[in-house]
């Protein structure tokens, strides 16, 4: 089954602890890209990756860092999490970056207290 | 740069009325249009899309059409079920600089359908 998995589903965590949510797909995606989304504000993409390799700022990426060492995955880190960055957390990869459907993982509820 | 704008929510609706959710774009080139579902507790899901002015885009008895001359792309359904209850995004796809083309998100609508 083609699918985006994210791990974990449900984080808390106090500022300043390092963590780590994964992010992997199965349908040999080039594309991938982090969003968060916030009550009012949408989906907002945090950082994106053309390949392997290769990644980008999207429009919030102040605190996060990715890394794309192999195609299927890609995690974010937060090298020092803030109580401003707990938000729910999606991946999503596709085929091509221009034009192409999207998916999903099921999303990560971060809190950081 | 690129923007969209979709109606506030959220949206309560009976059984079987008619569902409009406005959506409205700001873009620089040719985008794709598209509306994404999310169910309670899961991640988006792509609902349709269309690629091209006039285009139709259709699923599960959703429709809307990609009309440039008023940059918007309403999303439609005849007759709404309970199983509609989500919130629906629409979003754009454009060509920016390097090649990325971040899904442009509007803000959700939230649709509750009652029995």
């Amino acid at each position: 089954e083609a699918q985006v998995t994210q791990n974990p589903r449900y984080l808390i965590t106090v500022t300043g602890k390092k963590l780590t949510v994964t992010c992997s797909q199965n349908m040999n995606h080039e594309y991938m890209s982090w969003y968060r989304q916030d009550p009012g504000l949408g989906l907002r993409q945090i950082y994106y990756s053309m390949n392997v390799e290769v990644t980008d700022k999207g429009d919030v990426p102040e605190g996060y860092k990715v890394s794309r060492k192999e195609k299927r995955n890609f995690p974010l880190i937060l090298e020092s999490p803030s109580p401003n960055q707990t938000s729910l957390y999606f991946c999503a990869s596709s085929l091509s970056p221009v034009f192409a459907e999207a998916f999903f993982g099921q999303g990560t509820r971060l809190t950081v207290v | 740069g690129n923007s969209v704008t979709q109606m506030e929510g959220p949206v309560t609706l009976s059984e079987e009325a008619f569902l409009t959710i406005n959506c409205t774009y700001t873009a620089t080139g040719y985008p794709s249009l598209f509306w994404y579902v999310q169910y309670p507790g899961e991640g988006l899901q792509l609902l349709l899309k269309a690629t091209k002015a006039d285009d139709k885009g259709s699923n599960k008895g959703f429709e809307a059409t990609y009309r440039k001359e008023t940059t918007s792309f309403h999303l439609e359904k005849g007759s709404v079920q309970v199983s509609d209850s989500a919130v629906y995004f629409c979003a754009l796809s454009d060509r920016g600089e390097g090649g990325n083309t971040p899904l442009v998100f509007g803000k959700g609508t939230r649709l509750s359908v009652i029995a």
